[in-house]
């Protein structure tokens, strides 16, 4: 079945310093891969997707790219903001129906 | 556009009672509605799919007679945890996915907007 691991938190950064989260998965077929961001009291929200292997999301200076080899979805931006401050989740599935999420990682900037 | 509310959004109980949370897509419809759990420190996980006017699809290991869903609307979905136990104790979120053409942007059909969870605690 499909299943998502991404790394364990919390992460605590500085403003402007690099963020990665990585992120890998198994699956049969060929999935996408989705990073949801959730912010404090608010529900999931898409940050960025792929649909094929080689595609690269992006969205609000967060990157990542659909790697096949590697069964890998790292998230990453170069220089975080405290706005950034939420819970991240890897998910995959076949297009957005019937989710499978990774644990979350809570990432806090701080100024 | 594109949001999604619970209600409520937190809830206590005594142990053997029922607790019914509504889903509502505010400003878009939902032809499917997705029910998930969360555990502590733990990934999302899906119960049950909803369709508008017809049973609900359950996940292996959910009990469909402890976790009722209603579907009775386009915009409203229904989870009622029935007999609350003290292992019921979660963090239940909903996700609505719009109906082609009504969530403002073609490229957003298909996407799940999700509501902002509801606590269930269970005494």
């Amino acid at each position: 079945g499909n299943s998502v691991t991404q790394m364990e938190g919390p992460v605590t950064l500085s403003e402007e310093a690099f963020l990665t989260i990585n992120c890998t998965y198994t699956a049969t077929g060929y999935p996408s891969l989705f990073w949801y961001v959730q912010y404090p009291g608010e529900g999931l929200q898409l940050l960025l997707k792929a649909t094929k292997a080689d595609d690269k999301g992006s969205n609000k200076g967060f990157e990542a790219t659909y790697r096949k080899e590697t069964t890998s979805f790292h998230l990453e931006k170069g220089s975080v903001q405290v706005s950034d401050s939420a819970v991240y989740f890897c998910a995959l599935g076949p297009y957005d129906y019937k989710l499978s999420f990774g644990a979350g990682t809570t990432v806090t900037v701080r100024a | 556009g594109a949001v999604v509310s619970q209600h409520p959004s937190w809830v206590i109980c005594k142990s053997g009672t029922s607790v019914k949370i509504e889903c509502r897509s505010l400003d878009f419809q939902a032809t499917t509605m997705f029910w998930y759990r969360q555990f502590p420190k733990q990934s999302l996980m899906l119960m049950a799919t909803s369709n508008e006017g017809s049973k609900a699809t359950y996940e292996q290991g959910v009990e469909k007679d402890k976790f009722l869903i209603n579907h009775a609307s386009l915009t409203l979905s229904t989870l009622t945890v029935t007999s609350a136990h003290p292992e019921d104790s979660s963090f239940y979120i909903c996700s609505a996915r719009a109906l082609w053409g009504t969530s403002g942007s073609v490229g957003r059909v298909n996407e799940q907007f999700f509501g902002p969870g509801t606590r269930l605690t269970v005494l």
